[in-house]
């Protein structure tokens, strides 16, 4: 059963990087049909879809965090990681990386990491 | 981008009574080429990531419960919970793939027991 497990730092500083990591289990990384995706959810809010990235690192990033959003596969670790840049207090949320599935750019999520909450404050 | 409209936002409803959710997208979210049309839907208990339950707009995902289904094609969509029982009080949400980037969710739908 595929698990995906979300770890990151807690707490960011305003203007710092925010690095969060997704450990994949009970499936590969390098799989030819799947996609991983990074969501976020501000506290009580919606939700934000961050970027998607293959295995060979292919991705595409939403455009209104592209200057800020660096992403990455390590398929030894089978994990794949996050950094945004230049934080604020906006990007608080509850950070979640998922399985994206469709194929090429059709992605719907499944499963879903359980959050990792990162809070930008000084 | 494709903005996607949920409503309402919150809803209660009896146990054993039917539950209608309704998301609504700025663009139209059915490809000609193979009639399917590119929405999901997810519900999010307090305290979890969001859980898959339906995709092309009206498939089941494995081991979700036939009570829930999906509807709609287009521009306007809806999910049905046809008889609400207590472990379905959740906010759910309904998300296109039909143009990335980015991918859009709604605003979600609070669904409580009346």
């Amino acid at each position: 059963q595929l698990q995906l497990q979300a770890s990151g730092p807690g707490l960011v500083k305003p203007s710092e990087t925010l690095s969060i990591t997704c450990s994949v289990s009970g499936g590969s990384i390098s799989s030819d049909t799947d996609y991983w995706g990074w969501i976020r959810q501000p506290p009580g809010k919606g939700l934000e879809w961050i970027v998607s990235i293959y295995y060979s690192g292919s991705t595409y990033i939403n455009s209104s965090l592209k200057s800020r959003v660096t992403t990455s596969v390590d398929t030894s670790k089978n994990q794949v990681s996050l950094r945004l840049s230049s934080v604020t207090a906006a990007d608080t949320a509850v950070y979640y990386c998922a399985r994206a599935r469709g194929g090429n750019s059709f992605h719907w999520f499944d499963p879903w990491s359980q959050g990792s909450l990162v809070i930008v404050s000084s | 981008d494709i903005v996607m409209t949920q409503f309402p936002d919150s809803l209660a409803v009896s146990l054993g009574e039917r539950a209608t959710i309704n998301c609504k997208s700025s663009q139209s979210l059915l490809y000609s080429s193979n009639n399917k049309n590119y929405l999901a839907w997810y519900q999010q208990k307090p305290g979890q990531p969001p859980k898959l339950l339906i995709y092309w707009a009206s498939t089941r995902e494995s081991g979700v419960p036939d009570r829930f289904s999906g509807s709609g094609s287009g521009t306007d969509f809806t999910l049905t919970i046809s008889s609400l029982q207590a472990e379905d009080v959740a906010v759910y949400f309904c998300q296109q793939y039909y143009s990335n980037p980015p991918l859009t969710f709604g605003g979600g739908t609070k669904v409580e027991i009346k």
